[in-house]
């Protein structure tokens, strides 16, 4: 069964310019989570969808938003880039359960310069 | 106070040895539990749920005390290939956001 995939793997950008990152959850996943590592701290949760609708959005600018697909893949869009926004960036997915095990995809690591 | 707290480690212990991480959360609505591991600049990886009774898969041995609020996760005849950072993660519920500790880094000595 293939795992949670991300795209790009790295992300180059310059200030003010915007990003947009790729998530496809494991087959039969239907909520999507994207969090924020930034180097040296620990995961901050960012937002959560499920079935094409946000429920649930982090401590983060309105800059940070996203969207999700039918076919349930997301993206995460950063509006005007600023140099803290350099971070890994990990999509998780899980089946709906009350339980809530969730499963990474490899990052994409975002770079603004 | 943080969400959820880990022992600061590092952890560093020699092969086969036994090594214990302690967790405490403050959210007494937290519903679900989880360790992870997390290898240098590589994704969270699900090690265990942590379950009321406590589980155990091989190794590794997973305890919750819900009135101390208090998660542990006991690893036993450790290996190279345990060296790692131990994400303790709690999720409140119907928020699904999970909450990370700092992690406990764990290098284990040939």
């Amino acid at each position: 069964e293939a795992g949670v995939t991300q795209s790009p793997t790295h992300l180059i950008k310059t200030r003010g310019q915007q990003a947009t990152l790729r998530c496809s959850p494991i087959s039969g996943h239907t909520s999507v989570y994207w969090y924020q590592q930034a180097l040296g701290l620990g995961l901050q949760f960012l937002l959560w969808y499920d079935e094409g609708e946000e429920r649930n959005r982090g401590n983060f600018p309105p800059r940070f938003s996203g969207r999700q697909f039918p076919n349930y893949s997301s993206e995460l869009n950063v509006n005007a880039l600023e140099l803290e926004d350099s971070a890994l960036y990990l999509c998780a997915s899980s089946w709906d359960s009350s339980y809530n095990e969730q499963f990474f995809g490899p990052g994409t690591r975002l770079t603004v310069l | 106070r943080k969400e959820v707290e880990q022992d600061p480690g590092p952890f560093n212990v020699p092969e086969g040895a036994t090594v214990a991480f302690n967790c405490t959360y403050s959210n007494s609505a937290s519903q679900s539990f989880f360790w992870y591991r997390q290898d240098c600049r590589k994704e969270p990886k699900l090690l265990m749920s942590v379950y009321s009774s406590g589980n155990e898969d091989g190794r590794f041995t997973a305890q919750l005390n819900r009135a101390s609020q208090y998660i542990s996760l006991l690893i036993r005849d450790s290996k190279l290939s345990d060296s790692a950072t131990y994400l303790c993660v709690v999720n409140a519920g119907s928020a699904r956001q999970l909450t990370f500790g700092s992690g406990t880094q764990l290098t284990v000595l040939p």
